[in-house]
């Protein structure tokens, strides 16, 4: 059974650009939650997306957006990309909502420059 | 929201002796408590979890226990080998989202 699967694994950006990463999640499972990882910052939510709808969102401006296509698979887009958003993004897999158990992908590494 | 500590930040052991990573909760409301190990280069990886209607939770050489009126739970690694080095989170869920603890760092000595 494949698992959580993020492209690009890495990107380089310059300040005011824009990104999209890409989230297929494992088969099956209908909701993805997106996160961002700093050392500074630790692992901090994003968002939930359950059944092509936004559930919940972090505290993150607007700048950071998702979506959710029918078959599971997830986008987020970052715009006027600004040197703090370079992180490692995780999305996270789940079979439901609520507690169940999220299975991570590698990640995407952004570098803002 | 929900805050969730962990302790200690970095944690060295002789391979063979024991690994106790523990975490605090803030929110009552929680009720599922996730442990993840994160390897250089990797996403973090689901090791074990417990939820709040259960004390304690084995697999193999490692266990999490919970107490849910003192809001902390713990993570017992045992006979630890060099491959459990790595780092260490642990994440409380009282819905949509896993709060996550700052980590903790743990090199196991040959």
């Amino acid at each position: 059974k494949a698992g959580v699967t993020q492209t690009p694994r890495y990107l380089i950006k310059t300040r005011g650009q824009q990104v999209t990463l890409s989230c297929s999640p494992i088969s099956g499972h209908r909701s993805v939650s997106w996160y961002q990882q700093t050392p500074g910052q630790g692992l901090q939510f994003l968002f939930e997306y359950f059944s092509e709808t936004q559930r919940n969102k972090g505290n993150f401006p607007g700048r950071f957006s998702g979506r959710q296509f029918s078959n599971s698979r997830s986008e987020m887009n970052v715009s006027t990309l600004e040197l703090g958003d370079s992180a490692l993004y995780l999305c996270a897999s789940s079979l439901a909502r609520l507690n169940t158990e999220a299975f991570f992908g590698q990640g995407t590494r952004l570098t803002v420059v | 929201g929900e805050n969730v500590e962990q302790h200690p930040s970095t944690l060295s052991v002789q391979e063979g002796d024991s690994a106790v990573i523990k975490c605090t909760y803030s929110d009552s409301a929680s009720n599922y408590f996730p442990w993840y190990k994160q390897e250089l280069g990797k996403g973090p990886q689901l090791i074990i979890d417990i939820r709040s209607n259960v004390g304690e939770k084995k697999d193999q050489r490692i266990a999490v226990t919970l107490n849910k009126t003192a809001k902390h739970f713990s993570l017992h690694i045992t006979e630890t080998q060099p491959e459990d080095s790595a780092v260490y989170f642990c994440a409380a869920s009282n819905d949509y989202k896993l709060s996550f603890g700052a980590g903790t760092t743990v090199t196991v000595r040959a």
